[in-house]
This record gives structure tokens, sequence and C-alpha cells, in this order.
């Protein structure tokens, strides 16, 4: 079975403090995402990746940023947090028939 | 990517097949079917997609119609654990972006 973990389930943030959301998957995958999900808006992609070093904007990259240092491993940082990226963000790669397996996801709150 | 409409909830007994209709009439020659579903609170799952023939894996199966306008997810025998919004995607196989409609919210009853 495909794993996509991410490094917290829960997560409570100060405003202007650094995030680091950590995402792995174990099955070799090149292709790797990060959305977020809110109520009303559905899954919005925020930047992918499609190899090591690699990576591509999204629909809303603004105030992220990534990092892929290693082929498993897809980091989601926020630079400075604002309270309207309290949010559900979702980590997902893209299997060999261009599906896509997500991670339980992180519930980030910034105060 | 092709527009897909669903039902806006549905629900099923525990132990019978829940079918999940989909529309997708503008689908395109080189698209993919996919379902996914959400539980509350948790990461979307992959189930099942395919292009044209029926599909099964031990999840679910996929049924197409031959004219590729309309498509049914069948949970053959399904659990409460299966309560969750089912997704259908209809996207070209290299289109990297995921974009989930309203889905279907399915409640399996005991």
């Amino acid at each position: 079975d495909v794993k996509v973990t991410q490094s917290s389930r829960y997560l409570v943030k100060r405003t202007g403090e650094k995030v680091f959301l950590e995402c792995v998957q174990d099955m070799d995958h090149e292709n790797m995402f990060w959305y977020r999900q809110d109520p009303g808006l559905g899954l919005r992609l925020i930047y992918f990746s499609y190899d090591v070093k690699m990576k591509e904007k999204g629909d809303i990259p603004e105030g992220y940023s990534v990092s892929r240092e290693k082929k498993e491993r897809f980091s989601l940082i926020l630079e400075s947090a604002s309270t309207n990226q309290t949010s559900m963000y979702l980590c997902a790669s893209r299997g060999l028939h261009y599906e896509q397996y997500f991670g339980p996801g992180t519930r980030l709150t910034v105060t | 990517d092709a527009k897909t409409t669903q039902p806006t909830s549905m629900d099923c007994a525990e132990g019978r097949a829940a079918n999940l209709p989909c529309n997708h009439s503008t689908i395109s020659g080189n698209e993919y079917v996919y379902w996914y579903r959400q539980i509350h609170s948790q990461g979307p799952q992959y189930i099942i997609h395919g292009l044209k023939n029926n599909e099964t894996n031990e999840m679910a199966s996929l049924i197409i119609t031959e004219d590729r306008k309309s498509s049914t997810l069948i949970l053959p025998h399904a659990t409460l654990r299966d309560t969750a919004v089912y997704y259908c995607i209809v996207r070209g196989y290299n289109n990297n972006d995921m974009r989930f409609g309203a889905g279907t919210r399915l409640t399996v009853k005991p």
C-alpha cells in the first residue's frame, strides 16, 4: 500500500511564526503536491514538484515556499504565518496512472 | 477538464451495494474518470479510475457507459466505515491538478 505521511495532524502557531509542514511518501513517486482545503473552496493547489529540487507554483503560492531535497520528502514552508493561512493542508504523491495518494492532513490554526 | 454532476447525498443500508452515479457528458476522448472519497477530517483516498472499460479492484467497481457520458461507482457490500463524501473527477492523463467538486455524501446506515 502507498503510504503518505505528514509530520503533524494538528498544529497551532502564532502570527508571524515560520511554519514547516513535512510530507514523506514511500512509493518512490516523482511527483508530489501540496494543497489546502477550506470549506466551500474545495482543494486548492499551492505547489507541486516533479523531481528533486524542482518545483512549480500552483494556484495559490503566495505566502508559501517548498523544498524537495530528497525524492521521498516534500516540505511546505509558511515564511511568516498569518491568520488567513488557517486551514487543512494536504500532501499528495502521484502514482503511475496519475492517481494521487493523499496524506492524513495537517489542520493548522494560526492565532 | 470535463465538468461532473453528482447527487448531493445518498443513503445506503449496511451490507447492501452502494451505487454512486456521476454524469460527465462533456468528457473528451483522452480524459479518465477517477473516484476518490474523503472521510470526515481525513485526507482524500483514491478509489479507482478508468477510461472506457469497466474496472474492479479490492475497494470498488467502476462502470462506465459505452458513450462515456456517465459512470457508476459500486461499493458491493457497504459498511459503516464507507460513510464519506465521494468525488468523481474527469481529467486528462497528464493533468497534474486535482479539483474536487461538491461530491456525493454517502451515509451508510445500520
